[in-house]
């Protein structure tokens, strides 16, 4: 079946730029997604990329899509301490369900 | 509020019994997905509706687990014998499915605390 990897932590010092990777197998994702999850709340969508491109830009967020390679990376340019929560990357097909990797942790440090 | 609700946000309960949980989707939205979350992992898919029809179930939905959806509005997720096993968040998340990008809206969650 289909499978999405991350790394579980990433630690940065507020106001640099934190990089978080994804791979997924699944060579027929349509579309694939960041989800953010704060302590107690629920899954915020931040960005998501259509399978044919290979970047998307949206204010201090750039998705980089490398589909040969199946790799998909988040770039938060300015780091601040309240980005501090988990990150998931998500992959569907056809719009149907979602696949979720294991998240990355990032913690943000003053 | 027009977001996706769940209720209860936690149930306690003992091993053997039986729990439901309910979400209420955004109103226009014509599918309704659950998933199961468990502490430091991603979801996992558990089964969507589209309107009234169940179209897909996960093999992580057992036999003791059923969802319904009967006026193709809100769904309900009943757990029958829960195991310890089954403590986790239940996720219900809604869409308006059109061509293009499909955005899931995430409610707020179940946490589920088996004894």
């Amino acid at each position: 079946g289909e499978d999405v990897e991350q790394s579980l932590f990433l630690s940065v010092r507020e106001g640099d730029s934190s990089v978080i990777n994804c791979t997924y197998t699944d060579s027929s994702s349509t579309y694939l997604y960041w989800y953010k999850q704060e302590p107690g709340a629920g899954l915020q969508l931040l960005t998501y990329i259509f399978s044919n491109m290979d970047m998307k830009q949206d204010q201090r967020l750039t998705v980089l899509l490398n589909k040969k390679d199946k790799h998909l990376s988040l770039r938060i340019a300015d780091t601040q301490t309240g980005d501090s929560a988990i990150y998931f990357c998500a992959e569907s097909n056809a719009g149907n369900m979602l696949t979720f990797g294991g998240g990355t942790r990032l913690m943000v440090k003053p | 509020d027009t977001g996706v609700s769940q209720n209860p946000r936690h149930k306690i309960t003992k091993r053997g019994q039986n729990v439901t949980f309910r979400c209420d989707p955004i109103s226009e939205h014509n599918r309704l997905y659950w998933y199961r979350q468990t502490l430091g992992q991603g979801p996992e898919f558990l089964t969507y509706f589209q309107n009234e029809a169940q179209l897909e179930k996960s093999r992580l939905l057992s036999d003791r687990f059923s969802a319904e959806r009967p006026k193709g509005s809100f769904s309900t997720l009943e757990i029958q014998r829960t195991e310890q096993g089954d403590s986790a968040m239940y996720l219900c998340a809604s869409t308006q499915r059109t061509s293009g990008v499909v955005e899931q809206f995430f409610g707020p969650g179940t946490r589920l605390t088996v004894l």
